[in-house]
């Protein structure tokens, strides 16, 4: 029944070393988002696909890319994770990006840990 | 720059209290808004969606209202129960862009 999923759950990766957090949804929705919540914050965007078009906020760190092979799946890498860089990342879907009925569908998140 | 604040930041009532939380937004041009529940460690669940031209949403004991030109919305949560503990947050959608979230109302509903 699971309709957006994300691998791993939990990731404990050592500072500086590159980790990938996966997304996969089952709903066949054209846009894909990945979010950054640190702990008591808001999530915050970091970048969306709209389809194969990619488009990251301005203020999201070079350190962030992503990559989306296919409708299903989208992908996080963190080139070299500070300990800033701890947080929950959400992945969310939805179908279309301007409609006034558009809500996105979120998977569990990945706890990320650096030590 | 759009900005969502929820207040208050977290919430205790005894079960079966009706209950208000509080969110409002800097810039009225958005296209719905939208609030999320969000269980600790877990991923957020859509609660309720409002269009820009609506003023409120129901579902089930949730009733959730928006009044654009003031920048506000209300979650309303009718008889509350110790399974309603979470956080809610409420968040914008301004044009074809991302959703703008609060940072929430931690809301903890004590038997």
């Amino acid at each position: 029944d699971a309709m957006v999923i994300q691998n791993p759950r939990y990731q404990v990766t050592q500072f500086g070393k590159p980790v990938t957090l996966s997304c996969s949804q089952t709903l066949n929705h054209n846009v894909m988002y990945w979010y950054q919540q640190k702990s008591s914050q808001a999530p915050k965007l970091l970048f969306h696909y709209y389809d194969k078009d990619f488009n990251n906020e301005a203020d999201t760190p070079d350190n962030f890319q992503s990559r989306r092979p296919n409708t299903s799946f989208c992908f996080l890498d963190i080139r070299s994770p500070g300990l800033g860089d701890a947080a929950m990342y959400l992945c969310a879907t939805s179908r279309v990006q301007a409609e006034n009925t558009d809500t996105q569908y979120f998977g569990p998140g990945t706890r990320l840990t650096v030590l | 720059k759009q900005e969502v604040t929820q207040i208050p930041a977290a919430l205790s009532v005894p079960e079966g209290e009706n209950l208000v939380l509080n969110c409002s937004f800097t810039d009225s041009a958005i296209y719905n808004l939208q609030w999320f529940r969000q269980d600790p460690g877990k991923g957020l669940t859509s609660l309720l969606l409002i269009q820009s031209s609506q003023r409120e949403q129901t579902s089930g004991r949730l009733n959730a209202s928006l009044d654009k030109s003031s920048g506000r919305s209300t979650l309303y949560i009718a008889a509350s129960q110790p399974g309603d503990s979470a956080t809610y947050l409420c968040a914008v959608k301004p044009g074809a862009n991302n959703l703008f979230f609060g940072t929430g109302t931690r809301l903890t509903v004590i038997p």
